[in-house]
């Protein structure tokens, strides 16, 4: 079965530190996408990245990082120099692939981020 | 709009009565689902649509929930006779083939 765990239910830091959060997921799978989304106050999930289960490679997007870890089942998100405006939940989730396309989404619990000015 | 719309955006229903809950998804995005978030939780996958074809609804929880999408386009959920239980934001979300979705911002179910 494919599961994603979120350990860190909610964290609080001060405006310009650096937080890591966490994402450990299971999957029979060989092929498969994993996922990271903000939703903000407003409700809506915003996409942040998708990475494809044979692509290791870590990215970097401005502020934010992303490491994936196939031999530990992680795929951990760092903001760097965090701002208020990043307060939100961020969920990491995982899909399986069929036929090419992307299936249904699996979520984490999510985690709660506030960062106080 | 360019995004995934969805209506009405907060919803009130006493407990037996029957709810529609709309989606008008991206122009062109043959993929649509529906999700269900509980309050502090994920969202947890409903039913899946491909163009007019729903090809997989084994996240509904019961036969009171039921999805179409007539046209290939909109999407209605309609949750028949809804329990307490049923109270939760419902999110639909679209992409083309092999990108990644995009959600609307949700209705809000509430259920007295």
């Amino acid at each position: 079965a494919q599961k994603v765990t979120q350990a860190q239910t909610e964290i609080s830091v001060v405006e310009k530190e650096d937080v890591t959060l966490d994402c450990v997921y299971e999957t029979r799978d060989t092929t498969y996408y994993l996922f990271w989304y903000k939703q903000p106050p407003s409700g809506e999930l915003v996409f942040l990245i998708r990475r494809n289960s044979f692509d290791e490679q870590n990215e970097i997007s401005g502020r934010y990082s992303w490491n994936f870890q196939k031999s530990t089942s992680s795929f951990n998100f760092t903001i760097t120099a965090s701002q208020v405006v990043d307060s939100a939940v961020y969920f990491c989730a995982l899909s399986e692939v069929l036929g090419g396309a992307t299936n249904k989404l699996i979520f984490g619990t999510g985690t709660l981020l506030a960062v106080q000015p | 709009g360019a995004g995934v719309s969805q209506s009405p955006r907060y919803k009130v229903a006493k407990r037996g009565q029957d709810v529609a809950l709309r989606c008008d998804p991206i122009s062109g995005h043959v993929s649509l689902f529906w999700y269900q978030q509980a309050l502090g939780q994920g969202p947890e996958f409903l039913t899946y649509f491909q163009n007019e074809a729903q090809l997989d609804k084994s996240g509904l929880p019961s036969d009171r929930f039921f999805a179409e999408r007539p046209e290939g386009s909109v999407s209605t959920l309609k949750i028949q006779r809804t329990q307490q239980e049923d109270s939760a934001v419902y999110l639909c979300a679209s992409s083309l083939e092999d990108q990644p979705q995009h959600f609307g911002d949700g209705t809000r179910l509430s259920i007295l």
